[in-house]
């Protein structure tokens, strides 16, 4: 069965450090793997987005994310985290053979410290 | 270009109440979804559809019904409204690539069932 697990549930981090959130999926091919930000409430924001080739892919507002197969993994990095970052990422497995459905991880909120 | 739309933003419904949340993209998307986010529990699906005339249920469809008869719009029923449908709904649509694509999400619509 297909699930997304984001192991840290809050993180606070101060402004300028870095920063990683995990992620890992399961599914049983290969994946498509998204990391969307939610500010409060709006609604889901594409950060960035994995489907092949590199497996450190670039996405907006200086994220990054690294894809490791043999991990089953797909965590969010940013070298420097601004205070504008504070707001609840979602990690989501695609799954385009199983009806064309997203699974989405329990989130992690982001506070950060000035 | 408004992208994905959703009203009302806020409801509160008493219990045994029914309801419609209305959904419309602009972006003529074969793919629309509903979910459900509730604190602590990331997104969970409640009916998805691939086209216009076709729906599916998610993950959790119990209490709910849908339909899509055009491509633009798929609203969401609820039909005796529960205090555990409390929730924040969000809407959201993909092109025709389906679990391979980004998601578009709506500003969500906030429900209280009391």
């Amino acid at each position: 069965a297909q699930s997304v697990t984001q192991p840290d549930i809050h993180i606070t981090v101060s402004e300028g450090a870095s920063l990683e959130l995990r992620c890992n999926y399961s599914y049983g091919a290969t994946p498509y793997l998204f990391w969307y930000v939610q500010s409060p409430g709006q609604g889901l924001q594409l950060l960035l987005k994995y489907f092949s080739g590199d497996t450190l892919v670039q996405g907006i507002k200086g994220f990054e994310a690294e894809f490791k197969r043999s991990q089953s993994s797909f965590n969010l990095r940013k070298p420097s985290v601004h205070w504008s970052d504070a707001a609840e990422y979602f990690c989501a497995v695609g799954a385009p053979l199983t009806g064309n459905q997203f699974y989405f991880g329990t989130g992690t909120s982001l506070t950060v410290i000035p | 270009n408004a992208g994905v739309t959703q009203t009302p933003k806020f409801r509160i419904l008493k219990i045994g109440q029914s309801m419609t949340l209305q959904c419309t993209q602009d972006m003529n998307h074969n793919y629309m979804y509903w979910y459900r986010q509730d604190p602590g529990m990331g997104l969970k699906l409640i009916y998805y559809s691939v086209g216009a005339g076709i729906t599916d249920k998610g993950e959790v469809p119990n209490g709910y019904n849908v339909s899509r008869s055009t491509t633009e719009d798929f609203p969401l029923r609820l039909e005796l409204a529960a205090p555990s449908q409390t929730s924040v709904y969000f809407c959201a649509s993909t092109g025709t690539g389906g679990g391979g694509e980004t998601q578009y999400f709506g500003p969500g619509t906030r429900l209280l069932v009391l």
